[in-house]
């Protein structure tokens, strides 16, 4: 079975905090991505990588920022959180050169 | 970018009936996917579609992958308590590389 795991289910951070969120994989897959959820607006891209040290934006980049040294860990990074980043964060895996994607069990991050 | 459409937002349905949702996209995808997500959780893979007019089960579920190429579906049958959840359909174009673009998500109430 394929597994990809985030560090906390539930976080709570206050303003101008950095927020560090992690995600690892254990299917050995090329692609991870980082996705945010909202009531009404459904999965938005925030970042992507196809291969250790390589990133590229999704559709929300702005205010977020991610770091993937290892091929199993892409970590998503929010320099200075702010209340408009109160939201689930998903991780996902992929294999490379296929479309499935594997979801983590999210965290739901509130910023106060 | 991209945008698929699911409706209605939200479906309610008696326990034992059978259910069927569609998504559309006004271009055409080269791979669609159906995922649901249980409350508080990340969305789980349910069926994967490659080809035109392909039609796949898992289980109850049934997913066909509209000949048009702009539509796919999905049924379920004799639906049960535990069916409650958000579908997601997604679809890959020919020019994003792995990237994916998901609908909005249908909200499935069942009455027992």
């Amino acid at each position: 079975d394929v597994k990809v795991t985030q560090s906390s289910r539930y976080l709570v951070k206050r303003t101008g905090e950095k927020v560090f969120l992690e995600c690892v994989q254990d299917m050995d897959h090329e692609n991870m991505f980082w996705y945010r959820q909202d009531p009404g607006l459904g999965l938005r891209l925030i970042y992507f990588s196809y291969d250790v040290k390589m990133k590229e934006k999704g559709d929300i980049p702005e205010g977020y920022s991610v770091s993937r040294e290892k091929k199993e860990r892409f970590s998503l990074i929010l320099e200075s959180a702010s209340t408009n980043q109160t939201s689930m964060y998903l991780c996902a895996g992929g294999a490379g050169g296929v479309y499935e994607q594997y979801f983590g069990p999210g965290t739901r991050l509130t910023v106060t | 970018g991209q945008q698929l459409n699911q409706s209605p937002q939200s479906m309610f349905i008696q326990e034992g009936e059978d259910v069927s949702m569609n998504c559309t996209s006004s271009s055409i995808f080269n791979t669609w996917l159906w995922y649901k997500q249980d409350p508080g959780e990340g969305p789980v893979l349910l069926i994967a579609l490659y080809k035109a007019g392909e039609l796949t089960s898992n289980g109850r579920l049934t997913a066909q992958f509209g000949i048009t190429r702009k539509d796919s579906f999905l049924n379920i049958s004799a639906s049960i308590p535990s069916d409650v959840g958000i579908y997601f359909c997604a679809g890959q174009d020919t020019g994003a590389n792995s990237k994916l673009t998901f609908g909005k998500g249908i909200t499935l109430s069942v009455r027992p």
